[in-house]
């Protein structure tokens, strides 16, 4: 089991570009979780999926944010236009239907200058 | 709505000595808790988990924490730490009754293990 994959670990973007971060839940997993972590705001649930379905996107910040999961093995979380105050890392998670507590990805770091 | 304070940012303590992370949760329905570590430059790995039944609950590395409803905390214990247990804890919970599978984190508390 390889785990939740993410790529890439790291972006640099320029403010106003669209950036694409990616995500492979395990296998079996039918819960999909999007999570960004900041020094100010800690960790913040972005979205979450049961079976490749948005179930709570409130966490969004805003419009330039969104995600799709148009399968079970793979989501991507999309910002278009960057700005800079997006940089964090954002995690994402995966959990089975009759398990709780998730299992994170390594993350990817994105820095927008 | 549901929160997690964790009252500790930082908890420096001697190797081998024991230690205590404080976890107390404000929630209107009935909760699981959960402790994760989260290593440098890495993700958060789950460290043990109340769901029901025993109030004290065993996970790895030699770690445990206690429910204890009537002060709403979870605590975080471990006899002995090592070194190796220098790492950022983060309490978190989630619904029972509504089913809403998201974790709701605490703003984490950094263990510095010393020599």
């Amino acid at each position: 089991d390889a785990g939740v994959i993410q790529s890439p670990r790291h972006e640099v973007t320029e403010m106003g570009q669209e950036v694409t971060l990616r995500c492979k839940p395990i296998s079996g997993h039918d819960y999909l979780f999007w999570y960004r972590q900041t020094m100010m705001r800690g960790l913040e649930l972005l979205i979450y999926f049961n079976n490749n379905v948005p179930i709570d996107d409130s966490g969004m910040p805003e419009d330039r944010f969104s995600a799709k999961m148009p399968n079970a093995s793979f989501s991507t979380l999309k910002i278009q236009p960057s700005e800079p105050r997006d940089s964090a890392v954002y995690f994402c998670a995966s959990s089975g239907t009759g398990t709780y507590g998730y299992t994170f990805g390594s993350g990817t770091r994105l820095t927008v200058v | 709505a549901q929160s997690v304070t964790q009252l500790d940012s930082q908890v420096p303590v001697f190797e081998e000595a024991p230690v205590e992370l404080r976890c107390n949760y404000s929630s209107s329905v009935s909760v699981y808790l959960f402790w994760y570590v989260q290593y440098p430059n890495q993700g958060l790995q789950l460290l043990l988990k109340y769901l029901s039944g025993s109030t004290l609950v065993k996970g790895i590395n030699g770690f445990e924490a206690e429910f204890n409803k009537s002060q709403t905390s979870f605590h975080l214990r471990k006899p002995s730490v090592h070194i190796s247990d220098t790492a950022e804890y983060f309490c978190a919970v989630s619904d029972v009754d509504t089913g809403r599978r998201a974790l709701t984190f605490g703003s984490g508390t950094r263990l510095q293990v010393q020599p």
